[in-house]
């Protein structure tokens, strides 16, 4: 079935870039989406790749595809501590186009 | 916008109680979703609905869940009765056209 899976946890210092990874198992998702949840707020769009994209760059985040391998990968460039926060990968759903599957999340952690 | 609206932020029950969560969409948007969180399981969709209508609900886990969505701006999620399991962090979002979906803030429920 469709899953979506992410390491747990990353520490990173303050300044330096972050990369979060993710991969999904359905090749057919047309959307990949990333969103940030700061603890106890709600889900926040942070940006979106459209399937036949390679790369996308937004400020500080760049997202990466490699359709290939389903392996999607969000850079924060210029780690800082307000970027601590859950970060969860999700990809659509072929079979529900407007359906979401959600990986468990990454927790960024930034020291000084 | 005033982005989604949920109601109340915090609830605590006693269990066999009935639970009900509000949700208001972003104005304009046509697709409306409900999710739980827990530590355990993730993010898991329960319900979502187009146009007031219920497309799939397959991921409401028994028949103590209800949703309803009366009309365009607003939509319920009831448990009754409410049991300690349910105890989790339940989220509305919207989008429009079934395409980005945006969260609200979660109504963290505790029944104890």
């Amino acid at each position: 079935g469709e899953d979506v899976e992410q390491s747990l946890f990353l520490s990173v210092r303050e300044g330096d870039s972050s990369v979060i990874n993710c991969t999904y198992t359905d090749s057919s998702s047309t959307y990949l989406y990333w969103y940030k949840q700061e603890p106890g707020a709600g889900l926040q769009l942070l940006t979106y790749i459209f399937s036949n994209m390679d790369m996308k760059q937004d400020q500080r985040l760049t997202v990466l595809l490699n359709k290939k391998d389903k392996h999607l990968s969000l850079r924060i460039a210029d780690t800082q501590t307000g970027d601590s926060a859950i970060y969860f990968c999700a990809e659509t759903f072929s079979g529900g186009y407007n359906k979401l599957i959600f990986g468990a999340g990454t927790r960024l952690a930034v020291h000084p | 916008d005033a982005g989604v609206i949920q109601s109340p932020r915090h609830e605590v029950t006693e269990m066999g109680q009935e639970v009900t969560l509000r949700c208001k969409p972003i104005s304009g948007h046509d697709y409306l979703f409900w999710y739980r969180q827990t530590m355990m399981r993730g993010l898991e969709l329960l319900i979502y609905f187009n146009n007031n209508v219920p497309i799939d609900d397959s991921g409401m886990p028994e028949d103590r869940f209800s949703a309803k969505m009366p009309n365009a701006s607003f939509s319920t999620l009831k448990i009754q009765p409410s049991e300690p399991r349910d105890s989790a962090v339940y989220f509305c979002a919207s989008s429009f056209g079934g395409d980005t979906q945006y969260f609200g803030p979660g109504t963290r429920l505790l029944v104890l």
